[in-house]
């Protein structure tokens, strides 16, 4: 139990394009999920949290227009990287939570390439 | 934001050695977390602690929730080849705020 699945794995864009991945619990309704950012040998970053039906809450330093969170159902949340630009490459990283206390569970991660 | 201090940040053991890795903060939290996340792929979760003092086992893996509820540790015994990868911990506040640890990168040598 407890699967969360992001789509695409692997995104490879020119410079200006927007890309968006998706984060969906496949097996629970997720009340909360969560963007991270991870560089090569670091620790996974918050972006943002975002709740079902509400505006994402974004970390200091995350920009929001940069990075756009929809998340319109229970079971599926959206980060959208507009006009990504090289900097923006990374691994992206979402999770879901079912409830407040619970684990989160995280997706497989997402690797944005822009060349 | 804020991260938990593990350690170590790496190891290299040999394959059937005992592994032991630990999270302090200096904040108290309610719920500990411990995770493994392999190359290119996302965490996964290995062990939830939730009460003060609780030691709980996933197979080989044995962690405990430290009485302070500041700590946590780790122990992974008879390590074999396909434990290689990065352990975080993670620890939750009573307001559900969520931290990650630096991470400990396990290699283990056949």
């Amino acid at each position: 139990g407890a699967v969360v699945s992001q789509h695409p794995s692997w995104v490879i864009c020119k410079s200006g394009t927007s890309v968006k991945i998706e984060c969906r619990s496949l097996d629970f309704q997720a009340t909360t999920m969560f963007w991270y950012r991870q560089f090569p040998k670091q620790s996974l970053m918050l972006m943002a949290t975002s709740n079902e039906g509400s505006k994402a809450t974004y970390e200091q330093g995350v920009e929001k227009d940069k990075f756009l969170i929809n998340h319109a159902s229970l079971t599926l949340s959206t980060l959208t990287v507009t006009s990504a630009h090289p900097e923006d490459s990374s691994f992206y990283i979402c999770s879901a939570r079912q409830g407040g206390g619970q684990p989160q569970h995280f997706g497989d991660g997402t690797r944005l390439s822009i060349l | 934001g804020q991260q938990l201090n593990q350690s170590p940040q790496s190891m290299f053991i040999q394959e059937g050695e005992d592994v032991s890795m630990n999270c302090t903060s200096s904040s108290i939290f309610n719920t500990w977390l411990w995770y493994k996340q392999d190359p290119g792929e996302g965490p996964v979760l290995l062990i939830a602690l939730y009460k003060a003092g609780e030691l709980t086992s996933n197979g080989r893996l044995t962690a405990q929730f430290g009485i302070t509820r500041k700590d946590s540790f780790l122990n992974i015994s008879a390590s074999i080849p396909s434990d290689v990868g990065i352990y975080f911990c993670a620890g939750q506040t009573t307001g559900n705020q969520f931290y990650f640890g630096t991470g400990t990168s396990l290699t283990v040598i056949p």
